[in-house]
């Protein structure tokens, strides 16, 4: 079974504006942690927010929020004031104590653009 | 800081051929990890390490192998290259309880 579901291969946004990147997992455990990375068009892989189990705020980093719902087992992350700077690849990933050694499971991302 | 560092940056392979993905970090991270990316697919774990003298396979470790000697060090091997391993790599190190510092990727080309 899929650990990780983004289900929008596709978003776009118009600069100033918010988005939200949709993210839901599949766990049993009660521990785990929630990461979300962006990987611009040059490649690399950015670490942008954590937000773990137990934690009772959302993360908040900047511009980007963590609208984490653990019923509905949903980790949405949100970019406010969008900028053109933020069209990119984005990745939710799940670390739980199932993980082998600290493994993260990773969802197949979104694509991001935002348009003037 | 220098964090993950993987080199080459870039390489084209001629089916058959082998050749090593270096990857050093200056972290002291124990857990250190690989994965390859390929178009709308995500990340798949390839090898994975707990420490030096100590690996294990992933999800997709066929046609590859690693060596953990130092904890420094984690290459990963590409024996007889094929096409199928056409792939953007990325290796990664951990601590225990955390998230990935990734180095910034090999873009390989098995033609």
């Amino acid at each position: 079974a899929q650990k990780i579901t983004q289900t929008q291969p596709g978003m776009f946004v118009q600069e100033k504006e918010a988005v939200t990147l949709d993210c839901t997992y599949d766990t049993s455990d009660q521990s785990y942690g929630l990461f979300w990375y962006k990987q611009p068009s040059s490649g690399e892989m950015i670490f942008l927010i954590y937000q773990g189990s137990y934690d009772e705020q959302n993360a908040t980093e900047g511009r980007y929020s963590l609208n984490f719902q653990k019923a509905r087992k949903s980790a949405n992350l949100v970019i406010s004031a969008s900028q053109l700077g933020d069209s990119a690849m984005y990745f939710c990933a799940m670390k739980d104590r199932g993980s082998t050694l600290g493994r993260l499971y990773f969802g197949r991302g979104t694509q991001l653009t935002v348009w003037p | 800081n220098a964090g993950v560092t993987q080199t080459p940056k870039f390489r084209i392979l001629k089916i058959g051929q082998s050749m090593t993905l270096q990857c050093t970090q200056d972290m002291n991270h124990n857990y250190m990890y690989w994965y390859r990316q390929d178009p709308g697919m995500g990340l798949k774990l390839i090898y994975y390490s707990v420490g030096a003298g100590i690996t294990d396979k992933g999800e997709v470790p066929n046609g590859y192998n690693v060596s953990r000697s130092t904890t420094e060090d984690f290459p990963l091997r590409l024996e007889l290259a094929a096409p199928s391993q056409t792939s953007v790599y990325f290796c990664a190190s951990s601590p225990p309880s955390y998230g990935y510092t990734f180095g910034s990727g090999t873009r390989l080309t098995v033609v």
